[in-house]
């Protein structure tokens, strides 16, 4: 079946502007996970959603960025008055539920370049 | 504050030989270990997992080894193939009061190169 898609691929945007990112799961699962990843570092937990719970926004690194994530499917993450530090790939995955199994299936990422 | 460790960025293996990638982690609340393989341009895929009741857990090539005592976990790979050419990242959890594991840590992974 399909896998988690992201849109876009590349994006490249100039300082001060913002940003929307698109997270397609895989269907059925109910956990939907966004990451970062910053050139040389690793994975860097962003926000967790599952079902109807209030999701885990402890990985945001600031209230520049925002997710959502409508009717229990697609996600997106929101990027406001993007800086140059914000430049990473961002990666999203999903799970087929929290709990039981802790494998994440991850999208091929969008990678953003603040300009 | 680096809470999974992956000291060694690279590793170059002959075609044929074990692989064995290492990790280390400073959190004991940790208790469910993974392994990701990452090709270029390609989300990280799953690869094996251990829970910390285990001290070793085979998946054909693929072996990973825990060593709680030590903090320590590594993966085995053989015999390692070109096709394993990849980026293999090590990622941890803990379970949280509500008895789940979602929130992995990862480390900065390492570039493995398997040459024919």
């Amino acid at each position: 079946g399909a896998g988690v898609s992201q849109s876009p691929s590349n994006k490249v945007t100039e300082k001060g502007k913002d940003v929307e990112l698109r997270c397609d799961p895989i269907s059925g699962h109910t956990a939907l996970y966004w990451y970062r990843q910053s050139l040389g570092q690793g994975l860097e937990f962003l926000i967790y959603f599952q079902g109807n719970s209030a999701p885990d926004k402890s990985g945001l690194p600031s209230d520049r960025f925002s997710a959502e994530r409508t009717g229990g499917s697609v996600s997106t993450l929101t990027i406001q008055r993007t800086q140059q530090e914000d430049s990473a790939v961002y990666l999203c995955a999903s799970s087929p539920q929290s709990g039981l199994t802790y494998e994440q299936y991850f999208g091929p990422g969008t990678r953003l370049t603040v300009t | 504050d680096q809470q999974v460790k992956q000291n060694s960025p690279s590793l170059s293996v002959q075609e044929g030989r074990i692989s064995i990638l290492n990790c280390d982690y400073t959190n004991s609340m940790f208790d469910y270990f993974l392994w990701y393989k990452k090709y270029p341009a390609e989300g990280p895929t799953f690869l094996i997992s251990i829970s910390s009741i285990k001290d070793k857990n085979e998946d054909g090539r693929f072996t990973v080894f825990l060593n709680k005592s030590a903090k320590h976990l590594s993966l085995h790979i053989v015999p390692s193939q070109p096709g394993d050419s990849a980026v293999y990242f090590c990622a941890a959890s803990a379970r949280n009061s509500g008895g789940s594991n979602y929130k992995l840590t990862f480390g900065k992974g390492t570039l493995l190169t398997v040459n024919p």
